[in-house]
């Protein structure tokens, strides 16, 4: 059973701060790893979606790096601002078996970016 | 734009009393999901739909059914909620197979029981 976690739980930074959230998986024969943002009482928002065969992804101020091999990813958010306080989730998605897949998340970190 | 939609965006339910969620997407995609997101949680996963098959999450209880008339449109049924069934409903989609498997998400649906 594939098990997710992120580290940490929540973080508080001033802003202008390079920060970098982790998580870590317990089985590495994923198809993808994606990112979410989500803002409080809202949907999901994908940020970056790693495959496998990839090692990062980047977007913006947002760098995501994949090991597959030792079951993590990191993502990167450069010079931070107010405006990326959300909870960040990370997923990662297992093909086959008759269920066509799963997707997998992690608990996710509360990030608080103050002025 | 392309999307998936959710409606309504936030629903109010008496307990016991039955509620449908509705979701429709733009996308073409085959895969239609329903995942339970409960306050400070990850999202459950409770079922899918690839094409016309179901497939039930081992651990989503009876009370939540869902049904897909048309590739277009996908509802989750809840039969009798329980105050425990209060949450964010997201539904998203995917098209299987393909090069990225990449899950596209709805708004999601807030439900109360009263």
């Amino acid at each position: 059973k594939q098990e997710v976690t992120q580290i940490p739980a929540a973080l508080s930074v001033p802003e202008g701060e390079n920060l970098v959230l982790n998580c870590s998986f317990t089985d590495s024969a994923i198809y993808n790893l994606q990112w979410f943002r989500q803002d409080p009482g809202k949907g999901l928002t994908s940020l970056l979606l790693i495959q496998s065969s990839q090692r990062e992804q980047t977007s913006g101020r947002l760098n995501a790096s994949l090991d597959k091999s030792s079951g993590r990813s990191t993502l990167y958010i450069a010079a931070s601002q107010p405006g990326d306080s959300a909870t960040y989730l990370c997923a990662v998605f297992n093909a086959g078996g008759t269920s066509y897949g799963k997707l997998t998340f992690g608990q996710g970190t509360i990030l608080t970016v103050h002025p | 734009d392309a999307m998936v939609i959710q409606n309504p965006r936030y629903q109010v339910t008496q307990f016991g009393k039955p509620v449908t969620l509705s979701c429709s997407q733009t996308l073409n995609h085959n895969v239609m999901y329903w995942y339970q997101q409960k306050s400070s949680q990850a999202p459950k996963l409770l079922f899918h739909y690839y094409d016309k098959d179901f497939n039930n999450e081992a651990d989503t209880p009876d009370n939540f059914q869902s049904r897909r008339p048309n590739t277009s449109f996908c509802f989750l049924d809840i039969r009798s909620p329980g105050l425990g069934d209060a949450a964010m409903y997201l539904c998203a989609t995917s098209r299987v197979p393909a090069a990225s498997y990449e899950q596209y998400f709805g708004p999601g649906t807030r439900l109360t029981v009263t």
